[in-house]
């Protein structure tokens, strides 16, 4: 069946550093969202990407679709304490329609 | 508030029983989705219904059921409880169905312990 894997499964940066979590769906994909979870809290739609190469920005935050519409990126610019928490992609199959959710990625930052 | 209400936050209950998990969605969304999330796991989906009938079915266990009422609220029924049960479940509402390219809400979950 479909899969989306999500990497990396954690991440501890420094406060300021980049950050990026890559995910990669071994179908084709109709399109991709991107959720953020807090810890504690429940996952929150980021972002919704459709058209292939498309590049979308919300601030520090650049998301990127892949030419062939399997992979996905999200990368945080210098980022600060308050970008802690899980991300999720979730790519809706061109086949099935159904969303599928990768394992998460979950990011640490050290003040 | 997301506008997709779950309850009970917490249940604390023994292997071999019964739980009810309730959800109500977001107003205006038709479909329900349910998801269990274990410590350090992902989302694993479990049901979709939209308006009442099921649409897509996931990693389901024979011992869950669900369904969603006439007014759009749905229930998850976890019988015969396992430890391995433990997890939280999150309820999630969008407006259309799966073939669409919608969002989901989800809320703010249900934390079952099973001792």
């Amino acid at each position: 069946g479909q899969q989306v894997m999500q990497i990396p499964q954690y991440q501890h940066v420094q406060e300021g550093e980049d950050f990026t979590t890559y995910c990669n769906s071994s179908t084709t994909l109709s399109n991709i969202q991107w959720y953020k979870q807090r810890p504690g809290g429940h996952p929150v739609f980021l972002i919704q990407l459709v058209k292939s190469g498309e590049v979308k920005k919300q601030k520090r935050l650049t998301f990127q679709f892949g030419e062939a519409k399997k992979n996905s990126s999200l990368h945080i610019t210098a980022t600060q304490t308050t970008d802690v928490g899980t991300y999720f992609c979730a790519g809706r199959s061109s086949n099935t329609g159904k969303l599928i959710f990768g394992q998460g990625t979950t990011l640490q930052v050290k003040p | 508030d997301s506008g997709v209400t779950q309850t009970p936050k917490h249940l604390i209950t023994a292997t071999g029983q019964r739980v009810t998990l309730r959800c109500s969605p977001r107003s205006g969304d038709l479909s329900v989705y349910w998801y269990q999330q274990s410590l350090d796991q992902g989302l694993q989906f479990l049901i979709q219904y939209y308006n009442g009938e099921e649409r897509a079915k996931g990693n389901i266990l024979e011992r869950f059921s669900a369904q969603q009422f006439p007014d759009l609220h749905s229930e998850l029924n976890l019988s015969s409880l396992e430890l391995g049960d433990s997890a939280l479940y999150f309820c999630a509402s969008s407006v259309a169905t799966a073939a669409g390219a919608n969002v989901l809400t989800f809320g703010a979950g249900s934390r079952l312990t099973v001792l």
